[in-house]
């Protein structure tokens, strides 16, 4: 089956940057796309593409790719950036999400 | 503005078929390019992509639950609606209704989010 593996947690120091990886054989042939979800709420799309925000997405969330493997670096990390990560891409007929990456903001 | 809106029983049985419908509005899924799809996510766990129905009626499903899954619309109602047979207590979960932007060098983009509709499964 399809499958995009992201580790389950990764901790920043306020104001430092991190980066949330994610692996798996799709992402040779499609970019990943990035959503964050904040308890109780709904995820919200925060990358996808090249390295493309959507509106309204601060300029601190950047992305990457290479091979088999798709990152999301937040540069100087906020609070509110406090939040689980998922990274979602297609997979022939499928479209799979990773497992999550819950970001702790120390 | 860009809204969706999920509804349906909060409870089923085990063996039960659920529907739910996601009402929309904001744009028009007649519009090239644009999709609805549902996305569930079982309590404290990771989301899952279920089906998703695309402008011209094409639709695709999860490889791992086709055959329990329907996904239709009615486009002059703003409206799509999921079923799923034959639900199980593992089905138990918040469904999301997702507005999704079509892309084919960046695959789908679920860039609005209903609230989602939380499902119990239990007898």
């Amino acid at each position: 089956s399809s499958e995009l593996t992201q580790d389950p947690a990764v901790s920043v120091a306020l104001g430092q940057t991190v980066r949330i990886t994610c692996q798996g054989d799709s992402l040779r042939n499609y970019y990943a796309a990035w959503y964050q979800q904040k308890p109780g709420q709904a995820p919200v799309l925060v990358l996808y593409g090249k390295n493309v925000r959507p509106s309204g997405i601060p300029g601190r969330f950047s992305g990457s790719s290479s091979g088999n493997t798709a990152s999301l670096t937040i540069t100087g990390a906020q609070a509110e950036d406090e939040a689980d990560y998922y990274c979602n891409s297609r997979d022939r007929s499928d479209n799979p999400f990773g497992g999550g990456t819950r970001l702790t903001v120390l | 503005q860009i809204t969706l809106r999920e509804s349906g029983p909060t409870v089923v049985k085990p063996t039960q078929t659920l529907t739910l419908t996601c009402d929309f509005s904001g744009f028009s899924l007649s519009s090239r390019g644009v999709a609805v799809g549902w996305i569930r996510q079982p309590p404290g766990e990771a989301l899952e992509w279920l089906a998703i129905i695309f402008w011209d009626d094409d639709r695709r499903y999860s490889p791992s639950l086709k055959g329990r899954l329907t996904i239709t619309k009615d486009a002059s109602k703003d409206q799509v609606v999921l079923t799923m047979t034959n639900m199980d207590p593992v089905d138990t979960g918040t469904y999301y209704c997702v507005h999704t932007v079509v892309s084919t060098t960046e695959g789908y983009l679920f860039d609005h989010w209903g609230r989602g509709a939380l499902v119990t499964v239990s007898s």
